[in-house]
C-alpha cells in the first residue's frame, strides 16, 4: 500500500518559507507524487506534481530524493492566504479490479499562517 | 473554477431518505472520482469510473452506489440515510486514468441528514 504520512499541523509567519514534508515508503516505481491544496468547505485544487528530484512553479517547489520514499513541499514566502490543508497524494494507487492498492489523501497538514 | 460542475450544493434530508448528486466532469476527461469528506476530517476515496465503467472502489458503503452515464456524467446515490452520513461529497475527474492524473475537484455537496 502506498500509504503517505504527513504532520498535522503546522505553523509559521507570514514571509517565511514552509516546508511540509510526506512520507510515503511504499510508493510503486509508477507511482507521481501530487500535492493538493484545500480551504474550508471548498475542494482540493491541484498545487504541484513531481516523479523525482526538484520541480517548481509559479506557486511552489517539490524536492524527490533519490530513494523518493519521501517528498517536501516548500511554499516560498508565505501569506495569510496560504492558510489551507495541504495532502499529499501518491497517486494512483487503488483498491481496483486489477489491482490490490488503496487510493487515500491521508489526513493532511493543516497549515496555519500568523500575522 | 476547476470545471468539474456538482449539483446540487445543498442538500438537506432527514433519516431513511434517499438522495442523487450529480457530477458533470470537465470537458474531455473520461476519468470520475467520488470523495466523502466529514466534518474537520480528509478525504474518504469511495468510487472511480473511467469512460463508463467501474474502476476502483474504496470505502464505500453497500447503501451508496454510482453510476457513469454515456455522456460521462456520474451520479452517486445514498440511500437508507443515516445522521452519519452527513458530510461534504465531492467529485473530482481527470483526462484518464493513471498515476501521473492530476484530478481536478468540484466545489461538493453539503448533504444535512436530520
Amino acid at each position: 500500500l502506498a500509504k503517505t504520512t504527513q504532520p498535522i499541523s503546522m505553523d509559521s509567519y507570514e514571509g517565511q518559507e514552509v516546508n511540509i514534508t510526506c512520507s510515503h515508503n511504499n510508493i510503486a516505481t509508477n507511482d507521481y507524487i501530487t500535492w493538493y491544496q484545500q480551504f474550508p468547505s471548498q475542494g482540493p485544487r491541484f498545487i504541484i506534481q513531481g516523479y523525482k528530484t526538484k520541480v517548481t512553479n509559479e506557486v511552489a517547489s517539490l524536492f524527490i530524493p533519490a530513494d523518493r520514499k519521501s517528498s517536501t513541499l516548500s511554499l516560498p514566502r508565505v501569506s495569510l492566504s496560504d492558510t489551507a490543508v495541504y495532502y499529499c497524494l501518491v497517486s494512483l494507487s487503488f483498491i481496483s479490479n486489477f489491482g490490490n492498492e488503496k487510493l487515500t489523501f491521508g489526513t493532511g497538514t493543516r497549515l496555519t499562517i500568523i500575522p | 473554477d476547476s470545471g468539474v460542475t456538482q449539483t446540487p450544493k445543498h442538500l438537506i434530508t432527514a433519516t431513511g431518505q434517499r438522495v442523487t448528486l450529480r457530477c458533470s466532469p470537465r470537458s474531455g476527461d473520461l476519468s470520475v472520482y467520488w470523495y466523502q469528506q466529514s466534518l474537520d476530517q480528509g478525504l474518504q476515496f469511495l468510487i472511480q469510473y473511467y469512460n463508463g465503467e467501474e474502476r476502483a472502489k474504496g470505502n464505500i458503503l453497500e447503501r451508496f452506489s454510482a453510476q457513469q452515464f454515456p455522456d460521462l456524467h456520474s451520479e452517486l446515490n445514498l440511500s437508507s440515510l443515516e445522521l452519519g452520513d452527513s458530510a461534504l461529497y465531492f467529485c473530482a475527474s481527470s483526462p484518464r486514468t493513471g498515476s501521473k492524473n492530476i484530478q481536478y475537484f468540484g466545489a461538493g455537496t453539503r448533504l444535512s441528514v436530520l
